[in-house]
């Protein structure tokens, strides 16, 4: 089993859907997690962090069950700007090293 | 404040042939990180450092790859020789620990290789 899982999409959705990405995790042990956003040829660049009660950052909400080490992005309201790769990030603790889903492909139509 | 800062952006070689990259982390992040991000993949950590100590490179092929980051602040990371498979892209990243204890990493632009 991969330590992270993603969605293996790629999601189409028209401009103004709600779109949810699912991730799953193998390591109990895990302490923080993150969703980065990766365009095209581009870096990965920090969406937002996600918390065990859940947080929301305008139309972006994440949550966390670490009962099932599962971690989810909603996304309300898509945009064009939306299409990307979304990478679900895992961090183990100590060793301070990130762990990387695959990612998923979201690309929002007109 | 200025981003990571990677050269070259893009590089092609021949295979057997040397290679290095080269990363300028942001300014006071003291952990530097190499990725390698194959197409379709996420990124995967090939080397982390701590100030000028290699603190993780269990991922880095030691036979061909190498890394140094010298005085704790710019990096390089060579291969010799470079093989076919090498082609990917190559990403440094930096962070500063919060005070969280929340690692959040600053990616640079990335060198896209590609091995003839």
């Amino acid at each position: 089993r991969k330590e992270v899982e993603q969605d293996p999409g790629p999601f189409n959705v028209p401009e103004g859907a709600t779109v949810a990405f699912n991730c799953t995790y193998s390591n109990s042990a895990s302490q923080s997690f993150f969703w980065y956003r990766q365009d095209c040829r581009k870096e990965p660049k920090l969406l937002m962090s996600v918390y065990s009660s859940g947080n929301e950052d305008g139309r972006f909400t994440a949550q966390l069950n670490r009962a099932s080490q599962y971690i989810s992005l909603l996304i309300r309201d898509s945009k064009l700007s939306d299409s990307a790769t979304y990478l679900c990030v895992v961090w183990g603790g100590s060793q301070g090293n990130l762990i990387f889903g695959k990612g998923t492909k979201l690309s929002v139509k007109p | 404040e200025a981003g990571v800062v990677q050269s070259p952006r893009y590089k092609i070689i021949e295979k057997k042939q040397p290679v290095a990259f080269w990363c300028n982390p942001i300014s006071g992040h003291n952990t530097l990180y190499w990725y390698r991000q194959n197409l379709g993949q996420g990124p995967e950590l090939l080397i982390r450092y701590e100030n000028e100590e290699a603190v993780d490179d269990s991922q880095l092929p030691k036979d061909r790859f190498s890394a140094e980051r010298l005085k704790g602040v710019d990096s390089t990371l060579k291969i010799q020789p470079a093989e076919l498979g090498d082609s990917a892209v190559y990403l440094c990243a930096s962070s500063s620990k919060s005070g969280t204890g929340i690692y959040e990493q600053y990616f640079g632009p990335g060198t896209r290789l590609t091995v003839t």
